[in-house]
């Protein structure tokens, strides 16, 4: 079966820290992994698309990277502020047997990040 | 460029009661996504079009839900009657395809959500 898992479930830092986000997956044949920020009340807001052939993705302050082989990854945000409190989902497009995808993502139960001043 | 509408925002009935959620992807968007995110949970997919042919339903429970996506643009979601259990936030997302071409192509972008409360 195709899951994804996310841990921890809930993490509180200070503000300044870096820190790192895990998502592990049991299948490696995927199409892309995506990364989500969830506000309370909001929807999901894209972070970064990672794809199959790629190892790694970075925008600002944030980097995803992405190991088939081993079923991980990771969203590392640096220099984390109070601003970053969110909830991150990680969500899996799987590959098809035709080495397209059927576009139904997969999310993990998702981490809920807590940045205090 | 507008992103994914989804109205109403929220939504409180009464058990046995009937419900519809409205969705209106981006422009130009031919595929579509209806997600069920109970409160605590990542996101399932309940059903996904492509113009407006079923591409997947497999998770949708047909005897309650149904939903249609008109001339390929607009998708309406509708819980007739409602449970207890379909208390929770009703996402909808879109994609230029459902996959192939540039990496941009099949990323799902995401509407706001609709709260819905059964009491």
């Amino acid at each position: 079966k195709q899951e994804v898992t996310q841990i921890p479930a809930a993490l509180s830092v200070p503000e300044g820290e870096n820190l790192v986000l895990n998502c592990s997956f049991t299948d490696s044949a995927i199409y892309n992994l995506q990364w989500f920020r969830q506000d309370p009340g909001k929807g999901l807001t894209s972070l970064l698309l990672i794809q199959s052939s790629q190892r790694e993705q970075t925008s600002g302050r944030l980097n995803a990277s992405l190991d088939k082989s081993s079923g991980r990854s990771t969203l590392y945000i640096a220099a984390s502020q109070p601003g970053d409190s969110a909830t991150y989902l990680c969500a899996v497009l799987w590959r098809n047997a035709g080495g397209t995808s059927y576009g139904k993502l997969t999310f993990g139960q998702g981490t809920i990040l807590t940045v205090h001043p | 460029e507008a992103g994914v509408a989804q109205s109403p925002r929220y939504k409180i009935i009464e058990k046995r009661q009937s419900v519809a959620f409205w969705c209106n992807p981006i422009s130009g968007h031919a595929t579509l996504y209806w997600y069920q995110q109970i409160l605590g949970q990542g996101p399932k997919l309940l059903i996904q079009f492509q113009n407006n042919g079923v591409v997947d339903d497999s998770q949708l429970p047909k005897d309650r839900f149904s939903a249609e996506r008109l001339k390929g643009v607009d998708s309406t979601l509708k819980i007739q009657p409602a449970k207890l259990e379909d208390s929770a936030v009703y996402l909808c997302a879109s994609s230029f395809r459902l996959a192939g071409g540039p990496m941009s192509y099949n990323e799902q972008f995401f509407g706001p959500g609709t709260r819905l409360t059964v009491l």
